[in-house]
């Protein structure tokens, strides 16, 4: 079965930086887009980056475009997220998530736990 | 405010019918992008419900059906259970934000 695992969540100084990791499983990850998704605290759901299966196109949020860098490790079945100059409003969980779909038409098929990260002094 | 909008809530008693809207425009939905819809349970990771507009992952029941039309997107849910409450989320694409976008959430409360 899918099985999608975040990690490196936690409390970081604004201006500060993280670094998420998603551990993926049960199915050919080098085969999938993969992305991160992010939701504030009694918020909704903002998309934030997703990556081609090979790594050579990616795309962000305006929100985060210059701060954060999807990047993923094919051989060791991972998605990474280094976020950079976290601000305050960075602050939610962040969800890992599988990406199926054709072109622009993408969706979500499997989901992480999550990992939380807050942004605070 | 979202690009894709959703009524904040709605309700419904066991057995009953809604529906949920998720309104765009000619830059999302409009254009022609595909409308996808999640399910969020109390404290859980948001779940794949509908896809494509109108197509069921396996083991999501048929008492979830989806529908587009011009700028606009609907979730139906007949038969209403308590367990369906949650939070339910539209998802589709921007050309103009060149960017993946959610509807702000609609929560479905089960009288």
């Amino acid at each position: 079965q899918v099985q999608l695992v975040e990690s490196g969540g936690g409390l970081v100084k604004p201006g500060g930086s993280l670094r998420l990791s998603c551990a993926a499983s049960g199915f050919t990850f080098s085969d999938y887009y993969m992305s991160w998704i992010r939701q504030a605290p009694g918020k909704g759901l903002e998309w934030v980056s997703y990556i081609s299966s090979s790594s050579s196109y990616t795309n962000y949020a305006d929100s985060v475009k210059g701060r954060f860098t999807i990047s993923r490790d094919n051989a060791k079945n991972s998605l990474y997220l280094q976020m950079n100059s976290l601000r305050a409003e960075d602050t939610a969980v962040y969800y890992c998530a599988r990406v199926d779909g054709k072109a622009l038409e993408v969706y979500f098929d499997y989901w992480g736990q999550g990992t939380l990260v807050t942004v605070s002094s | 405010q979202s690009v894709l909008t959703q009524p904040p809530s709605v309700s419904g008693a066991p057995g009953q019918r809604v529906t949920i809207s998720c309104t765009g425009s000619s830059s999302n939905i409009g254009a022609g992008y595909d409308v996808h819809w999640y399910q969020q349970l109390p404290g859980t990771a948001p779940k794949l419900l509908i896809y494509g507009n109108s197509n069921r992952p396996s083991g999501v029941p048929d008492r979830f059906s989806g529908s587009k039309s011009g700028t606009s997107a609907s979730l139906a849910i007949t038969g209403l259970q308590a367990e369906d409450e949650a939070d339910y989320y539209c998802q589709s694409y921007d050309s103009s934000l060149r960017a993946v976008v959610f509807g702000g959430g609609t929560k479905l409360t089960v009288l």
